[in-house]
C-alpha cells in the first residue's frame, strides 16, 4: 500500500492564482481531512470528509474548497491564493467511527509559498 | 473546550540518555485516545504511540513508552536509549469532535534534539 500520497511536494504561487493540492489514499478509509501547519500553531483543520459526497468545514476553511467524488481522492482547492496561505499542508485519513476518531495517517505534506 | 498543552518548546539530550516529553490535556469526554506523533526534518507526521483512555496499562512501543495519568490528564512520552534518529518535533494529539467536526487537537510541539 502507498498509504496517503500528496502532490506536489512544493509549490510557489503568485497572489491571486488558484491551484489544487492532490491527496489520495489506498487504505479504503472513510475519513479524510486537510490540515495546515504554521510555525508555533501546531496543525489546524481546514476541511474534512466522512465519505464520498460528504464534506464539511473545519476551523480554518476560508479560501479553500474541497470535494470528495471517490473514497480514494480528496483534493484541496485554493481559489485565489493569498500570502496568509503560505504554509505546509497535510492530508490525513482514517477509519471513521462515530466517536472518537481513530488514529489518522498523514501524507508527506505540501509546502506552499504565496508571493 | 478540548485543549492539549506541551509546556516544553525545546529539549536536548545526549545520545543513549532517557528523555521525557510532557503533555497535558483537557477534556470532558470519558472514552478517548491519545497519540504522540513525531515529525522529523522530512516533515512526515509519524505515529509513535497511542493510548486508549479506558486502559490502565501504559502503552509501550520498543524504546517509547507513555506515562498516562487519567485523573491528572497527563500523557507524557518517555524515550529510552535515545538515538540520533529521534531528533524531531514531537506532537501530542487528542482526537475529538468539535461542533460536529472530528479532528485531532495538537499541542504546540516539543523540538527534541539528540546530541552525539
Amino acid at each position: 500500500n502507498a498509504g496517503v500520497t500528496q502532490t506536489p511536494k512544493f509549490q510557489v504561487l503568485k497572489t491571486g492564482q488558484s491551484m489544487t493540492l492532490q491527496c489520495a489514499q489506498d487504505m479504503n478509509h472513510e475519513y479524510m481531512s486537510w490540515y495546515r501547519q504554521d510555525p508555533g500553531m501546531g496543525l489546524r483543520l481546514i476541511h474534512y470528509s466522512v465519505g464520498a459526497g460528504i464534506t464539511d468545514q473545519g476551523e480554518v476553511p476560508n479560501g479553500y474548497n474541497v470535494s470528495r467524488s471517490t473514497t480514494e481522492d480528496f483534493p484541496l482547492r485554493l481559489l485565489s491564493a493569498a500570502p496568509s496561505q503560505t504554509s505546509v499542508y497535510f492530508c490525513a485519513s482514517s477509519y471513521y467511527t462515530s466517536s472518537p476518531v481513530y488514529e489518522q495517517y498523514f501524507g508527506p505534506g505540501t509546502r506552499l509559498t504565496v508571493t | 473546550a478540548q485543549t492539549v498543552t506541551q509546556s516544553q518548546p525545546e529539549m536536548s539530550v545526549q545520545e543513549a540518555e532517557t528523555v521525557t516529553l510532557s503533555c497535558t490535556y483537557d477534556t470532558s469526554e470519558s472514552n478517548y485516545y491519545l497519540f504522540w506523533y513525531k515529525q522529523p526534518p522530512s516533515r512526515q507526521m509519524i505515529l509513535v504511540i497511542r493510548q486508549e483512555a479506558y486502559k490502565q496499562q501504559n502503552a509501550t512501543e520498543n524504546r517509547f513508552s507513555v506515562n498516562f495519568q487519567k485523573a491528572a490528564k497527563s500523557f507524557s512520552l518517555k524515550i529510552s536509549d535515545s538515538q540520533l534518529g529521534d531528533t524531531a518535533m514531537y506532537f501530542c494529539a487528542f482526537p475529538t469532535t468539535i461542533q460536529g467536526a472530528q479532528k485531532l487537537v495538537f499541542g504546540q510541539g516539543t523540538r527534541l534534539t539528540i546530541n552525539p
